[in-house]
């Protein structure tokens, strides 16, 4: 059973579209993260949260948005989809004191 | 904040060569430099760190190479296999304090010829 999952696994959808990508992990960690992964500009952070009450801004954080639900759910929101949000998204998870990060399988998100 | 730059971009390496990845970083808060791994169709995971106390960390065919004083590290992997071609990322820690996520390279993508 993955630890992180991460829903739905692909999407396509329209420009100025609202979409939500979900993460849901069972490993019982706080710190969630929200990245963006583009060819040949590797791993962005868009926003992360160390726990229910915090959340962050990463490198590229405009026109997306989060909300911690509890300690096991973080989910990205778009409000209004434009082409250039095409990527690959993962959510990681990480433990205080250990600075390891947990991967996600990704979501693959495509705006027309 | 933190820049890190990562070469090559891509690597073809023979079975039993070894390949060598590059990482440099600007300024950093913390010491913590891990190299992620990436398979197709799946996150990264994490492969081996170093907390730069030492200036070499060895996991099996995988070896860390840091030098504080020129701001850069690198990955060695000896005896590469074709199970060994992926994508990978170094990564470093935010070049100020109060922060605690990770800044990526671009990634390099390898490929193991048997």
């Amino acid at each position: 059973d993955a630890d992180v999952t991460q829903t739905p696994r692909n999407r396509i959808t329209k420009t100025g579209k609202r979409i939500m990508l979900e993460c849901s992990q069972t490993k019982g960690h706080d710190r969630m993260y929200w990245y963006r992964q583009d060819p040949g500009l590797g791993l962005r952070l868009i926003y992360y949260s160390f726990d229910v009450k915090d959340i962050n801004k990463g490198e590229i954080s405009d026109g997306y948005s989060v909300s911690r639900q509890a300690q096991a759910k973080f989910s990205l929101s778009l409000e209004s989809a434009i082409p250039n949000q095409t990527a690959l998204y993962f959510c990681a998870t990480g433990f205080p004191g250990t600075d390891t990060q947990y991967f996600g399988p990704g979501t693959r998100l495509t705006v027309l | 904040q933190q820049q890190v730059k990562q070469s090559p971009q891509s690597l073809i390496v023979q079975k039993g060569g070894i390949s060598i990845i590059n990482c440099a970083y600007e300024n950093t808060a913390f010491d913590y430099f891990p190299w992620y791994q990436q398979f197709p169709g799946k996150g990264p995971a994490l492969l081996i760190a170093i907390r730069p106390d030492v200036s070499e960390k060895k996991e099996g065919r995988f070896t860390i190479s840091f030098n504080k004083s020129a701001k850069q590290f690198s990955l060695h992997i000896m005896d590469s296999q074709p199970g060994d071609s992926a994508t990978y990322f170094c990564a470093a820690p935010p070049g100020q304090t109060g922060a605690n996520n990770l800044f990526f390279g671009t990634g390099t993508r390898l490929t193991v010829i048997p």
